[in-house]
């Protein structure tokens, strides 16, 4: 069974701070695709990343960067010099056996950037 | 493109009412997805079609009945609505290539059941 855990429910910080978003997965297949989305208060989703399994590189756009670590089952996420407009909530995903339609999501983690 | 759109935005039903939700996507997708989202629970699957003429159960499909006549179109019915289908919907599509790399998202249909 696939499982994505995101212990963190709510984050709140001051703007300009950096901020970690934890995801840790669960699964028993080899290939498989993880993904970050950002639904914010206006409510759709909106992609950030996929990571496939077989790239444990890490990835950076511009204030975002992903540390991805197969040993440690886990995706996270960082923010550098968090913004406003970066409250929302974010989701970690798991495609399992490879697939981007089958997705298995956390429970989400709320960011509040305060000014 | 309009790429994926859902009607309606908002819906009201009394317990035991029945309607379908609607998708259509214009991206020529393959793959098409039902997603029900409930606070502090995240998004879980309920339905899921790899193309025409072809779907499946995802994680929480009781209640819930799907098909796929065409690849553009994957409407969700809820047979008999219960107040534990209260909820927002989303349907999303993909395509599986080395170039793809998300599932696209409708804007969400908010389900209240009383």
């Amino acid at each position: 069974a696939q499982k994505v855990t995101q212990a963190q429910t709510e984050i709140s910080v001051v703007e300009k701070e950096d901020v970690t978003l934890d995801c840790v997965y669960e699964t028993r297949d080899t290939t498989y695709y993880l993904f970050w989305y950002k639904q914010p208060p206006s409510g759709e989703l909106v992609f950030l990343i996929r990571r496939n399994s077989f790239d444990e590189q890490n990835e950076i756009s511009g204030r975002y960067s992903w540390n991805f670590q197969k040993s440690t089952s886990s995706f996270n996420f960082t923010i550098t010099a968090s913004q406003v407009v970066d409250s929302a909530v974010y989701f970690c995903a798991l495609g399992s056996g490879g697939s981007n339609y089958k997705l298995t999501f956390g429970k989400g983690t709320l960011l509040t950037v305060n000014p | 493109n309009a790429g994926v759109t859902q009607t309606p935005k908002f819906q009201v039903l009394k317990t035991g009412q029945s309607m379908t939700l609607q998708c259509a996507q214009d991206m020529n997708h393959e793959y098409m997805s039902w997603y029900r989202q409930d606070p502090g629970m995240g998004l879980r699957l309920i339905h899921y079609s790899v193309g025409a003429g072809i779907t499946d159960q995802g994680e929480v499909p009781n209640g819930y009945n799907v098909s796929r006549s065409t690849t553009e179109d994957f409407p969700l019915r809820l047979l008999s609505a219960a107040p534990s289908q209260t909820s927002v919907y989303f349907c999303a599509s993909s395509y599986q290539g080395l170039s793809s790399y998300e599932q696209y998202f409708g804007p969400g249909t908010r389900l209240t059941v009383t």
